[in-house]
């Protein structure tokens, strides 16, 4: 079974500050591992994801992500932070296959907090 | 707007009635998703279509939980005898299906249904 641990449920990081939202997975198989961002009154936003390749993926935003097989992790990171980074954040895995039908899925998400 | 939408934005009903809500993906998106969001949670996967067919429906909550995608444009999800425990936001997503299975999938706002 897949599974997606957030371990923060809230960070607060001063803005200019670097930031990182952790997150840990768990699949049978290789995983894709994504982050999305939710904004209140709103869906989610795809940030960026990870399938194959260079481990350091960049996304939207400024922000990237870092895949690490041997501690299944895969954080998000900015360098700095600004106060409109301030939303939730969701990590979500799925593992790859040929079907596809596996769902995706999701973490608790993790609510950041940037204070200027 | 070109993205996902879904209709209502809110619906507020009474303990046994049904409801149904609407989502209208991106144009050229294959699939379609449906998930529902708790207060505290991370989207939890209920069903999907490829085209107009359902691929997955095994993780539907109940049998009173159903959903169409005819046409394999838009698509429905409707709730029978609707209960307290039914409120949270529905949650309806896109993506386009290639040649590999692991395009990210784009959100609508949701719809937030509340049971009273």
């Amino acid at each position: 079974a897949q599974s997606v641990a957030q371990p923060e449920d809230q960070v607060n990081v001063a803005e200019g500050n670097p930031l990182t939202v952790k997150c840990t997975y768990s699949v049978s198989g290789n995983p894709y591992l994504f982050w999305y961002v939710q904004y209140p009154n709103r869906g989610l936003q795809f940030l960026l994801k990870y399938i194959t390749g260079d481990n350091l993926v960049k996304g939207s935003y400024g922000f990237e992500a870092e895949f690490n097989k041997s501690q299944t992790s895969f954080h998000l990171k900015k360098p700095s932070a600004l106060v409109s980074d301030s939303a939730l954040y969701f990590c979500a895995v799925r593992v790859s296959s040929d079907s596809g039908n596996t769902p995706l899925v999701f973490g608790k998400g993790t609510r950041l907090s940037v204070i200027a | 707007d070109t993205g996902v939408s879904q209709d209502p934005r809110h619906k507020i009903t009474k303990r046994g009635q049904n409801v149904t809500f609407r989502c209208d993906p991106i144009s050229e998106h294959n699939r379609l998703y449906w998930y529902r969001q708790t207060l505290g949670q991370g989207p939890e996967f209920l069903t999907y279509f490829q085209n107009e067919a359902q691929l997955e429906k095994s993780r539907l909550l109940s049998d009173r939980f159903s959903a169409e995608r005819p046409k394999g444009s838009f698509s429905t999800l409707e709730i029978q005898r609707t209960e307290q425990g039914d409120s949270a936001m529905y949650l309806c997503a896109s993506s386009l299906l290639g040649e590999s299975s692991y395009n990210e999938q784009f959100f609508g706002p949701g719809t937030r249904l509340t049971v009273l």
